[in-house]
């Protein structure tokens, strides 16, 4: 079982459309937790930190359950410029840094 | 601004030949990694270094090499030992989160 897994996509909705991402991870002693965004051949970028109490940040959630071990990202009234791959990051005690191999994200017209 | 450079943003390899990768950063992080990054796959980690002249090897370490004798940079050269090089190599530093280079798309011809 992969450290940490997420749905490989890809996700295909329309403008305005709700979509969630979910992702597990194996490890129970995890301690933070990410969402980044990474545009086609460019680099990852912070998108926002994971909350145990849930965090939002305009059209996105973002939610931690602990007892089951997964993350999520919740993206309300989708654009076309939120079409991206979305990579969730689990972070262990120390550097150990776990890179979700991402969903891939299309929003068309 | 602060931020992390990457250079070159492609660099073509030839078969036996060493090639050295670029990373600085005026962020006045300690951490700094290297990734790399395979179509559909996870970020996976070559080497990390905590603070000036110490680093440690990642899950890929083989065929690669580093050095940190500045703050400021963290180099990897990519030896004729490692066998298929041809990847998005992604450097990054850790402060609250993680923050990306541009990259470096290397392939070899």
């Amino acid at each position: 079982r992969k450290e940490v897994e997420q749905d490989p996509g890809p996700f295909n909705v329309p403008e305005g459309a709700t979509v969630a991402f979910n992702c597990t991870y194996s490890n129970s002693a995890s301690q933070s937790f990410f969402w980044y965004r990474q545009d086609c051949r460019k680099e990852p970028k912070l998108l926002m930190s994971v909350y145990s109490s849930g965090n939002e940040d305009g059209r996105f959630t973002a939610q931690l359950n602990r007892a089951s071990q997964y993350i999520s990202l919740l993206i309300r009234d989708s654009k076309l410029s939120d079409s991206a791959t979305y990579l969730c990051v689990v972070i262990s005690g120390g550097f150990k840094t776990i890179f979700g191999a991402g969903t891939r994200l299309f929003v068309k017209a | 601004d602060g931020g992390i450079t990457q250079s070159p943003k492609y660099l073509f390899r030839k078969e036996g030949q060493n090639v050295t990768l670029s990373c600085e950063q005026n962020l006045n992080h300690d951490a700094m990694y290297w990734y790399r990054q395979d179509p559909g796959q996870g970020l996976r980690l070559i080497y990390y270094s905590q603070i000036v002249n110490d680093f440690q090897k990642g899950d890929i370490a083989e065929g690669y090499s580093v050095s940190r004798e500045k703050k400021e940079s963290f180099p990897l050269t990519v030896t004729s030992a490692q066998k298929n090089p041809t990847a998005f190599y992604l450097c990054a530093s850790k402060g609250d989160g993680y923050t990306f280079g541009s990259g470096t798309r290397l392939t070899v011809v």
